[in-house]
């Protein structure tokens, strides 16, 4: 079974130009999370889709963030314009159900905002 | 508000010593979830072990084993005999009653075993 996967692996970009990361959770998995870790700090939660449903964004930075899970399977995170800032590791992660079982992470994506 | 706190940025250690990661937390959840991942090189969190605040017991899996104390607000994670395949970043995380994987992380501890 595949796990999670994560597009692209590293990413480099300039300020201001814009950039899609894509999160394949595992088949089946209805809970999708978004994470990010700036560097040396502590990877904080970003937002959680229930299927194509956003059930929580509470850790969404900012508006040039913008999730998206059309049709309930794959994600994507957009950032439009990047800044310094945004760089770090950006996770995701999947799980089947909700207080039951275990959530599998993905590699991350490297962003790197030069 | 809830909030983990990993003070050990970096341990460096031979290998077979054992090692120590300390993880303090707050919460005001009476019940949580504390959990423990593993970072290595290739870069994917790998799961280790989740805890409810129930259960107080200290658990052993091979060389990692556990302990955790409530009323030290600690989940401190043991490596006996560390080898050089131990080398990742480990980060202890904290989640609400509803389990819902809306982790809390630390900020990790580099941990290198050194052969």
């Amino acid at each position: 079974e595949a796990g999670v996967t994560q597009f692209p692996s590293h990413s480099v970009i300039e300020k201001g130009q814009t950039v899609t990361l894509r999160c394949d959770p595992i088949s089946g998995h209805d809970n999708l999370y978004w994470y990010r870790r700036v560097m040396g700090k502590e990877i904080k939660f970003l937002l959680h889709f229930v299927k194509e449903s956003k059930q929580d964004e509470s850790g969404m930075p900012n508006n040039r963030f913008l999730a998206e899970r059309t049709g309930g399977t794959y994600s994507t995170l957009k950032v439009q314009p990047a800044e310094l800032e945004d760089s770090g590791v950006y996770f995701c992660a999947s799980s089947q159900e909700l207080g039951k079982t275990e959530a599998f992470f993905g590699q991350g994506t490297r962003l790197t905002v030069v | 508000a809830q909030k983990v706190t990993q003070a050990q940025t970096e341990i460096s250690v031979v290998e077979k010593e054992d090692v120590t990661l300390d993880c303090v937390y707050e919460t005001r959840d009476t019940t949580y979830y504390l959990f423990w991942y593993k970072q290595p090189p290739s870069g994917e969190l790998v799961f280790l072990i989740r805890r409810n605040s129930f259960d107080e017991q200290n658990e052993i899996s091979g060389r990692y084993s556990w302990n955790f104390q409530k009323s030290t607000s600690s989940f401190n994670f043991t490596i006996t005999a560390s080898q050089v395949v131990d080398s990742a970043v480990y980060f202890c995380a904290l989640s609400g009653f509803r389990f819902d994987y809306k982790l809390s992380f630390g900020a990790g501890t580099t941990v290198t075993v050194r052969a």
